[in-house]
């Protein structure tokens, strides 16, 4: 089945820097790729996503590109602010299986 | 608010004794999965069920159990506890059968003393 590694676990970053979370996956059926962010006492919710038509996706301050070749893509979130403090989690989906999410990357964006 | 509803939010019991945890999906959304979330472990996918009938199963040990009814929320049975299962448990809802957003709701605490 699908296996999806994250680094780094911990990131901190001074406000106003770019932070960047790597994922790699194993299953070269997967096609969705969706990104979650878990602030502290509530549930993951999804940020971004990209699907495997396409290389790179922004929304704002965040991004996410994808390389089909190298199974493994990456957020990148540039000016970082407080609020963005929080659990990232990349995900993979593929063939008949849910979501299979990484372990979470805890940034910490200091002030 | 995601509109998925979890109950009980926080539960503490002891070894040996039996659970269930309940979830209201998003209204409209016939897809229910139950995630595990334990420290360092991320979120570990343990069943869905779509539309009352069981589609997929992940890691979900044989003293767990869960169901979806018709009027689409779903339990999740936790018997025979041990320390090891204390974790935060989350149900998460989307529309279809593979889609990809998922809707999680805010989780229920499970400790094991």
């Amino acid at each position: 089945g699908e296996n999806v590694e994250q680094h780094p676990s911990t990131l901190s970053v001074q406000e106003g820097d770019s932070a960047v979370i790597k994922c790699t996956y194993s299953d070269s059926a997967s096609n969705y790729f969706p990104w979650y962010k878990q602030e502290l006492g509530k549930g993951p919710q999804l940020i971004i996503d990209i699907r495997s038509n396409v290389g790179e996706k922004k929304d704002q301050r965040i991004a996410v590109t994808l390389n089909k070749t190298a199974k493994h893509f990456s957020l990148h979130i540039t000016e970082t602010q407080p609020e963005d403090s929080a659990v990232y989690f990349c995900a993979a989906l593929g063939g008949n299986t849910p979501l299979v999410f990484g372990k979470g990357t805890r940034l910490s964006v200091i002030a | 608010d995601s509109g998925v509803t979890q109950t009980p939010k926080h539960l503490i019991t002891a070894t040996g004794q039996r659970v269930t945890l309940r979830c209201s999906p998003r209204s409209g959304d016939l897809s229910v999965y139950w995630y595990q979330q334990s420290l360092d472990q991320g979120l570990q996918f343990l069943i869905q069920y779509y539309n009352g009938e069981e589609r997929a199963k992940g890691n979900i040990l044989e003293r767990f159990s869960a169901q979806q009814f018709p009027d689409l929320h779903s339990e999740l049975n936790l018997s025979s506890l041990e320390l090891g299962d204390s974790a935060l448990y989350f149900c998460a809802s989307s529309v279809g059968l593979t889609t990809g957003e998922l809707f999680f709701g805010e989780g229920s605490r499970l400790t094991v003393l």
